[in-house]
């Protein structure tokens, strides 16, 4: 089975300052991981993906993320936030070995950037 | 370009009552098609996905159901909605040959009172 875990339910960091947004996944294969963002009442944006290749993954807006395969973890950085960052980020898995097809979502993160 | 839309953007049904929301994507052929609802403002939970015409996958049983009537239809329905029902339903799509990258809808807020 595919999961992901997001352990912080908010992060709050003041504009300026680096975010990191953490994520841990659990799956039996090599994982496909993403990062999705969400603004109040919409769909989900795509952020970044990471399939193979380079562990650091660049993204939309200035996101990056750093796949970790020993720590199973792909957590979402960006050097100096704004406050337009300030929004609900979601991490989500697929393992493609275990044919499952669609998406698992992390439970989410409010990231509260402060001006 | 592709496109994505879902309607009605907001919806409030009494109890019992029956549901049908619509989600259409245009540019793109054969896509992979999912339904998710979001409760409370965070995690979602995958309902269905479907990758063809007729070809409807559930995730979890429940009160709802999904019919994909059209190559770029997917219809999520329910016959009787419960208190539970509420919270915000989004539509995606993914290329027929990629189900990694998946492009969400703008989401239609159901209200059960």
């Amino acid at each position: 089975a595919q999961s992901v875990a997001q352990p912080e339910d908010q992060v709050n960091v003041a504009e300026g300052n680096p975010l990191t947004v953490k994520c841990t996944y659990s799956v039996s294969g090599n994982p496909y991981l993403f990062w999705y963002v969400q603004y109040p009442n919409r769909g989900l944006q795509f952020l970044l993906k990471y399939i193979t290749g380079d562990n650091l993954v660049k993204g939309s807006y200035g996101f990056e993320a750093e796949f970790n395969k020993s720590q199973t973890s792909f957590h979402l950085k960006k050097p100096s936030a704004l406050v337009s960052d300030s929004a609900l980020y979601f991490c989500a898995v697929r393992d493609p070995v275990a044919g499952r097809r669609a998406l698992t979502f992390g439970s989410g993160t409010r990231l509260q950037v402060q001006p | 370009s592709q496109t994505i839309h879902q309607w009605p953007a907001t919806l409030v049904q009494p109890v019992g009552s029956p549901l049908s929301l619509e989600c259409t994507v245009e540019g793109t052929s054969n896509p992979n098609l999912y339904w998710y609802r979001q409760a409370a403002g965070r995690g979602l939970q995958l309902l269905f996905y479907s990758v063809g015409i007729g070809q409807i996958s559930s995730e979890v049983p429940q009160n709802l159901s999904a019919s994909r009537p059209q190559d770029r239809q997917f219809i999520l329905s329910s016959k009787k909605l419960l208190l539970s029902d509420s919270g915000f339903y989004l539509c995606a799509w993914s290329a027929w040959d990629n189900h990694n990258e998946q492009f969400f809808g703008p989401g239609t807020r159901l209200t059960v009172l």
